[in-house]
């Protein structure tokens, strides 16, 4: 099975801040990967897929970059409307897999 | 307005079973992989099966097989999961989500307990 490494697996950040979020794979995935923001009692929404494409709809401060093992997801300018838990997610191949997680919390 | 409705979950005890149901409307169902992804209590999400288009394919994490079968019905446009020997470390929300190239969808999940 693909490991997920994902880190940090929490932050504290200001509204502004740039906030950058990593996911390393334990072997190879391409470019086979997704970023998903989840929100409290939500389900989870996709943010980025395809490593580094955005989702239509998606505002333009959230960027995914990475190929291979180590992936990033990054957020410009932090809004109010962030704070959430990320999540990489993997599939390349059986089992999918996601990383851990990274909550992002109000400084 | 696309919609993904799971329903079927609730209180089960250990070794028992379940069938859950997703219901999908606005978009075009027998497009879609459809996929079953948990989420336990305060834990991260664990994908737990999916489904090719025709049903052709299906794939699940280890700790589920032989316990949990993944099927559709194109016809009614709905996803099921027939979950049978049920343990405490199943009990979560279960998502189901389709998946079409640049898009994907999910429903808002349903709820299993397993405890006695």
């Amino acid at each position: 099975d693909i490991q997920m490494t994902q880190s940090p697996s929490s932050l504290s950040a200001s509204v502004g801040d740039r906030v950058t979020i990593t996911c390393r794979a334990s072997q190879g995935i391409r470019n086979d990967l997704g970023w998903y923001q989840q929100k409290p009692g939500k389900a989870p929404k996709r943010l980025i897929y395809a490593a580094s494409s955005l989702q239509s709809g998606v505002p333009l401060r959230f960027s995914g970059s990475g190929s291979g093992t180590e992936f990033t997801l990054t957020i410009s300018s932090l809004q109010p409307e962030d704070f959430a838990t990320y999540y990489c997610l993997q599939h390349n191949s059986y089992p999918l897999t996601f990383g851990g997680g990274t909550k992002v919390e109000i400084k | 307005e696309v919609q993904l409705v799971e329903s079927g979950g609730g209180l089960v005890q250990p070794g028992g079973s379940l069938r859950l149901s997703c219901a999908v409307s606005g978009l075009t169902f027998s497009d879609y992989w459809m996929s079953w992804v948990r989420q336990a209590p305060g834990k991260g999400l664990e994908w737990v099966a999916n489904m090719k288009q025709d049903g052709s394919a299906k794939n699940y994490v280890d700790s589920v097989k032989g316990r949990f079968t993944i099927s559709r019905d194109n016809a009614k446009n709905s996803l099921y999961l027939q979950m049978n020997s049920l343990r405490a470390e199943d009990t979560a929300v279960y998502y189901c989500a389709g998946t079409r190239s640049v898009v994907d969808v999910w429903g808002q999940g349903t709820t299993v307990t397993v405890s006695s």
